[in-house]
């Protein structure tokens, strides 16, 4: 199955810790890459691969993986953080499935 | 730096057909795959499309085999989806989007504006 997972929202206190993660089978065999989306706005690639940030993305953000579980950990979450996070994976088939989204409350 | 825009999206009635185009520019359209992804009103992202830098590998889900065709002109720089049998449900905010590489089983990098398209009677 292709389908992801993940919990629909997620709240944080300004400056505390937040992971946010993505269920899949999927996840087992690629890595998950994760986007930010504000609203009204195009989403924007924060983490690929293992754990890649793209130029500009701050180093809070961070990515890891384990079995059918990717993560996006933010360290020290800001009030700019708050913004809906989609996870994303791909098959052998080319299919590129979204996980549901996680909408993120910086508190 | 990466553009890429949209256009094409406007209000159809169910059945009928469209088609979207995207232009790109800022960097060598010809060595990337691209795709096309949708965002219904209020609702999460969902890709609907890819294809290789040479048109050689294209991927569809499900919801749209045998409906949609994506394809694209390298010389022009652009991507297109034709849009047939349009359905209400077929009613989203349509991005155009490049991969960071050659094939469609890549990741997805950067992102246009969108388009909107809406499926009413």
């Amino acid at each position: 199955s292709s389908e992801l997972t993940q919990d629909p929202a997620v709240s944080v206190a300004l400056g505390q810790t937040v992971r946010i993660t993505c269920q899949g089978d999927s996840l087992r065999s690629y890595y998950a890459s994760w986007y930010q989306q504000k609203p009204g706005q195009a989403p924007v690639l924060v983490i690929y691969g293992k754990n890649n940030r793209p130029s500009g993305i701050p180093d809070r953000f961070s990515g890891s993986s384990s079995g059918n579980t990717a993560s996006l950990t933010i360290t020290g979450a800001q009030a700019e953080d708050e913004a809906d996070y989609y996870c994303n994976s791909r098959d052998s088939s080319g299919n590129h499935p979204f996980g549901g989204g996680t909408q993120l409350t910086v508190l | 730096e990466v553009q890429l825009v949209e256009s094409g999206g406007g209000l159809v009635q169910p059945g009928r057909s469209l088609r979207l185009s995207c232009v790109a520019s800022g960097f060598t359209f010809a060595d990337y795959a691209m795709h096309w992804v949708r965002q219904a009103p209020g609702k999460g992202l969902e890709w609907v499309s890819g294809i290789s830098w040479n048109s050689g590998s294209i991927a569809y889900v499900d919801s749209v085999k045998g409906r949609f065709t994506i394809s694209r002109d390298n010389a022009k720089n652009s991507l297109y989806l034709q849009m047939n049998s349009l359905r209400v449900e077929d009613t989203a905010l349509y991005y155009c989007a490049k991969d960071m590489g050659i094939a469609v089983a890549g990741t997805i990098q950067h992102w246009g504006q969108g388009t909107l398209v809406t499926v009413s009677a």
